[in-house]
């Protein structure tokens, strides 16, 4: 049973456009959400994680936005650049869990 | 300060064999999580060892072990090779207690069973 459910598989946004990455969950007993980056050949990288307590993070170019009652959390990316073409995970954790669940992925490409 | 790092990077068995990847955990980590990611997919948890016992269990069989040693690395052991364990294995760490703190992920090791 997928309990993250990420859309879309795959996205392509010119430089300079907003490139937004969307994620609903079922578990109600999710309290972190992280973000992460993955290149060809290497492995996931953490970008940015918010908690259920706030609605919004922003870190540079990136923010997280949180809607708890709706179960769903999205990833903005700003002033998109080339060097953002990536696949990215969202994904969350429980708070008594050590496991992390994975959203399936979102293939980014971001034109010149 | 290293990050985490894994071996080997690539490996390839075949069906029936048994394989062993290993994980050393960054610098002051003593929280070890292991995932399996298929082609295309997000990555799936395996299992996860704090202070060498194991602490907490994904869907996967019992032929899938692990091991965590007193300096924190790790070792993954999987048994009776099938085809459907051709993925990228992925080992995090993390500070503190039991994973609730940010894991950090290896560069991975990509197994191909044939």
């Amino acid at each position: 049973q997928q309990q993250v459910k990420q859309s879309p598989q795959s996205l392509i946004v010119q430089k300079g456009g907003i490139s937004i990455i969307n994620c609903a969950y079922e578990n109600t007993a999710f309290d972190y959400f992280p973000w992460y980056q993955q290149f060809p050949g290497k492995g996931p990288a953490l970008l940015i994680a918010i908690r259920p307590d706030v609605s919004e993070k922003k870190e540079g170019r990136f923010t997280i936005s949180f809607n708890k009652s709706a179960k769903q959390f999205s990833l903005h990316i700003m002033d998109s650049q080339p060097g953002d073409s990536a696949t990215y995970f969202c994904a969350a954790r429980g708070s008594s869990g050590s496991r992390l669940t994975f959203g399936e992925g979102t293939q980014l490409t971001v034109n010149p | 300060e290293t990050g985490v790092t894994q071996s080997p990077t690539h490996l390839i068995k075949t069906r029936g064999q048994q394989v062993t990847l290993r994980c050393s955990s960054q610098s002051g980590h003593n929280t070890v999580s292991w995932y399996q990611q298929a082609l295309g997919q997000g990555p799936q948890f395996i299992f996860q060892y704090y202070r060498e016992e194991e602490n907490g269990r994904g869907n996967f069989p019992p032929r899938f072990s692990g091991l965590q040693f007193p300096n924190y690395s790790s070792e993954l052991n999987v048994n009776a090779l099938e085809l459907d364990d051709s993925a990228l294995y992925l080992c995090a760490s993390s500070p503190g207690l039991a994973g609730k703190e940010t894991q950090y992920f290896g560069p991975g090791t990509r197994l191909l069973v044939l």
